[in-house]
């Protein structure tokens, strides 16, 4: 069983929809993080989090430390937010990663 | 300026052959990682680094190996190359510490034919 797991696996949304991956973790960790991962292959870090809230522009990235819980939301979803957005665990100097959630956002 | 940059971007090369791949962060980060992304996209890590200690994660094939020759930069060598060494090979880098953030390089695609 993997240490992260993240759902929904693929999801397809129509431009402005509200959007929200989840993602829950098995091990104690320092800091979650999300990353997303464009068509061209690049990874680039969204959020660090280790309690409570981010935003950043449209996207906000929640943490329940208690429930090892984390929210990714997407408000009003553009075409070029379409990528895959993984979610990371780090328990010190390694990190875990979930399998991603392959986000679609149809004009 | 780019802060994780990784050469070569793609990388066919046969099997039994041994390859290197070069990453370079000029972040002055103290830590940098080798990560595996394989054909379902799934990321694993290989390596981390710091100028202190090593990690191996140890379902990595002693046939990989990390080189660094200074803070800057950690290289990935693999030699006798497989098949299922064809994936996607991601660098990154962060600051010491277990709460930061880490930068990713673009990724490099091997492919072993």
């Amino acid at each position: 069983k993997n240490e992260v797991e993240q759902s929904p696996q693929n999801l397809t949304a129509q431009e402005g929809e509200f959007i929200t991956i989840n993602c829950s973790y098995s091990v104690g960790i320092s800091a979650l993080h999300w990353l997303q991962q464009h068509p061209g292959g690049g990874i680039v870090s969204l959020f660090m989090l280790s309690s409570g809230k981010k935003k950043h522009g449209r996207l906000i990235a929640t943490i329940n430390i208690q429930e090892k819980h984390s929210s990714l939301h997407i408000t009003a979803s553009h075409p070029r937010d379409s990528a895959v957005y993984i979610c990371a665990v780090s328990p010190g100097n390694q990190f875990y990663f979930g399998t991603g959630t392959s986000l679609t956002v149809i004009p | 300026d780019t802060a994780v940059s990784q050469t070569p971007k793609y990388l066919v090369t046969q099997m039994g052959n041994d390859k290197s791949i070069k990453c370079e962060q000029n972040l002055g980060h103290d830590t940098m990682y080798w990560y595996k992304q394989d054909s379902k996209k799934f990321l694993k890590i290989m390596f981390s680094y710091n100028n202190k200690e090593l990690i191996i994660n140890e379902t990595v094939p002693n046939r990989f190996s990390p080189k660094s020759p200074d803070k800057a930069h950690l290289n990935l060598h693999i030699n006798s190359l497989e098949l299922g060494d064809s994936a996607v090979y991601f660098c990154a880098s962060s600051p010491i510490g277990t709460n930061t953030e880490a930068f990713f390089g673009q990724g490099t695609r091997l492919t072993v034919v």
